[in-house]
C-alpha cells in the first residue's frame, strides 16, 4: 500500500526560527513534491525533485529552500519563518517522468507566531 | 500558461440527489487528468487517473470521464460521507509529472 509520511502534523513556530518539515516515502519514487495549501489559492507547488540531491523550483520557492540526500526522504526548510508561511504544508510523491499519479502524505499545519 | 478550472465552486446536495461535478482545463500535451477527495485538514486522496478522451473509470458511487476539454466527476446517490472538497489536477508536457491544480468543488450531502 502506498505511504508518504510527514514528520509533524501540526507545528507552530516563532518568527525568525528556523523549520525543518520532512518527509518520507516507501514506494521507491523517483519524484517528490511539497506544496503548500491555502484557502482561495488552492495548492501550490514550492519545489519538487526528480533525484536524489536533484531540485527544481516550483511556483512560489521564495523563503524556502529544500534538502533531498535520500531518495525516500524529502525535506523543506524555512530558513527563517515568517508568520506569511503560516499554512498546510503537503509533500507528494510519483514514480517516473510520464504524469503518474502523485500520492499525498497527510499534511502538516504550520502556525508562524 | 497551464489552467484548470474547477464549477462549481460549493455544492449542496440532498442525500440520494445525484449530480456532477466540472473541471474544465487547457493543459498543453496532457498526460493525465486527476481526480482526488480531501477532508479537512487532511491530504489529499487520489481516486482517479484518465488518461485520454473517452475514458471512463467508477469507484462506488463515484464516476470520473474526460473530453478534450473537460472531466466530469459523476456522483451517484450520494451519501453523507461524500462530503468533502473534490480537487481536479492536471499533468502537462513539462516532465517529472508537475501538476496544476483547480481550486476545488466543496460538496455537502445533507442527509
Amino acid at each position: 500500500d502506498v505511504k508518504v509520511t510527514q514528520s509533524s502534523r501540526y507545528l507552530v513556530k516563532r518568527t525568525g526560527e528556523k523549520v525543518f518539515l520532512e518527509c518520507v516515502q516507501d514506494m521507491d519514487h523517483e519524484n517528490m513534491f511539497w506544496y503548500r495549501q491555502d484557502p482561495g489559492l488552492g495548492l501550490r507547488l514550492i519545489y519538487f525533485s526528480y533525484d536524489v540531491k536533484m531540485k527544481e523550483k516550483g511556483d512560489i520557492p521564495e523563503g524556502y529552500s529544500v534538502s533531498r540526500e535520500k531518495k525516500e526522504r524529502f525535506s523543506l526548510i524555512l530558513e527563517s519563518a515568517s508568520t506569511n508561511q503560516t499554512s498546510m504544508y503537503l509533500c507528494a510523491s510519483s514514480f517516473g517522468t510520464r504524469g503518474e499519479t502523485q500520492y499525498f502524505g497527510p499534511g502538516t499545519r504550520l502556525l508562524v507566531l | 500558461e497551464d489552467q484548470v478550472t474547477q464549477s462549481p465552486e460549493a455544492l449542496r446536495l440532498q442525500e440520494g440527489e445525484s449530480s456532477s461535478l466540472n473541471c474544465s482545463y487547457t493543459v498543453s500535451g496532457l498526460r493525465g487528468l486527476f481526480w482526488y477527495r480531501q477532508d479537512p485538514g487532511k491530504g489529499p486522496e487520489f481516486l482517479f487517473t484518465l488518461y485520454s478522451a473517452g475514458e471512463e473509470k467508477e469507484k462506488e458511487r463515484l464516476k470520473a470521464t474526460l473530453t478534450k476539454k473537460e472531466s466530469f466527476l459523476h456522483i451517484t446517490a450520494p451519501k453523507p460521507e461524500d462530503s468533502a472538497t473534490y480537487l481536479c489536477a492536471g499533468s502537462g508536457g513539462t516532465s517529472y509529472g508537475k501538476l496544476t491544480f483547480g481550486q476545488g468543488t466543496i460538496l455537502t450531502v445533507h442527509p
